[in-house]
């Protein structure tokens, strides 16, 4: 069926290091894929987007990677800051505008 | 430019009532899509609309339904409530239908029932 996935919940950095998100999806004909930061009491934010043509998208201090031979997008966020600390979700745009959520990987900052 | 407003921020109901939640999208937004946000199950897709018309909808029983009204407000409706009703009711906006078009989400409604 369509669904998104992270392969952990939770990931604890070092403050100033990089951080890695990882996430798989399974739907071979989504053509769109975006990342969404949600902080604790909001709704979610949008981080970055990346069309399936590219493999490669670069924000502010953000990379988005896809690998769509594996099923696979990552979120790189670059000198990790404490304000980064989230719940981030890969999210996948099905043809018929639906958007699939996966169901998030909490970003800890270690001090 | 104000953002996406949802209505009420938190609301206790009590198992078999029903309840309306609302939704005012950005201003000249013509889609508005409502998601279930549960620990459990992460973001689900409740339904989209555009131009007051529902271009989809997610598997959830009809006992949740919604609309959008000409000025583009949506509203969603749950009926016969259910403990595991008990979310936060996140709706977002987006201008237009377009792939790659950017959603903009509100902070939702909290919904608790007993």
């Amino acid at each position: 069926g369509e669904s998104v996935g992270l392969h952990l919940p939770t990931l604890s950095v070092q403050e100033g290091d990089n951080s890695i998100i990882n996430c798989a999806y399974s739907n071979s004909a989504s053509d769109y894929f975006i990342w969404y930061k949600q902080e604790s009491g909001k709704g979610p934010q949008f981080i970055i987007d990346i069309r399936s043509n590219m493999d490669k998208r670069q924000g502010q201090r953000v990379t988005v990677l896809l690998n769509k031979t594996v099923k696979h997008l990552s979120l790189q966020i670059a000198a990790t800051q404490p304000g980064d600390s989230a719940v981030y979700f890969c999210a996948e745009n099905i043809g018929d505008d639906k958007i699939i959520f996966g169901k998030g990987t909490r970003l800890h900052i270690l001090p | 430019k104000a953002g996406v407003t949802q209505t009420p921020r938190y609301l206790i109901k009590t198992r078999g009532q029903q309840v309306t939640l609302s939704c005012s999208p950005i201003s000249g937004h013509r889609s508005v899509s409502w998601y279930q946000q549960t620990p459990g199950q992460g973001l689900q897709f409740l339904f989209e609309y555009f131009s007051e018309t529902q271009r989809n909808k997610g598997n959830f029983p009809g006992r949740f339904s919604g609309r959008q009204f000409s000025n583009s407000r949506s509203e969603m409706n749950v009926s016969t409530l259910e403990l595991g009703d008990s979310a936060l009711y996140l709706c977002a906006s987006r201008p237009d239908r377009a792939l790659g078009t950017e959603a903009f989400f509100g902070q939702g409604t909290r919904l608790t029932v007993v």
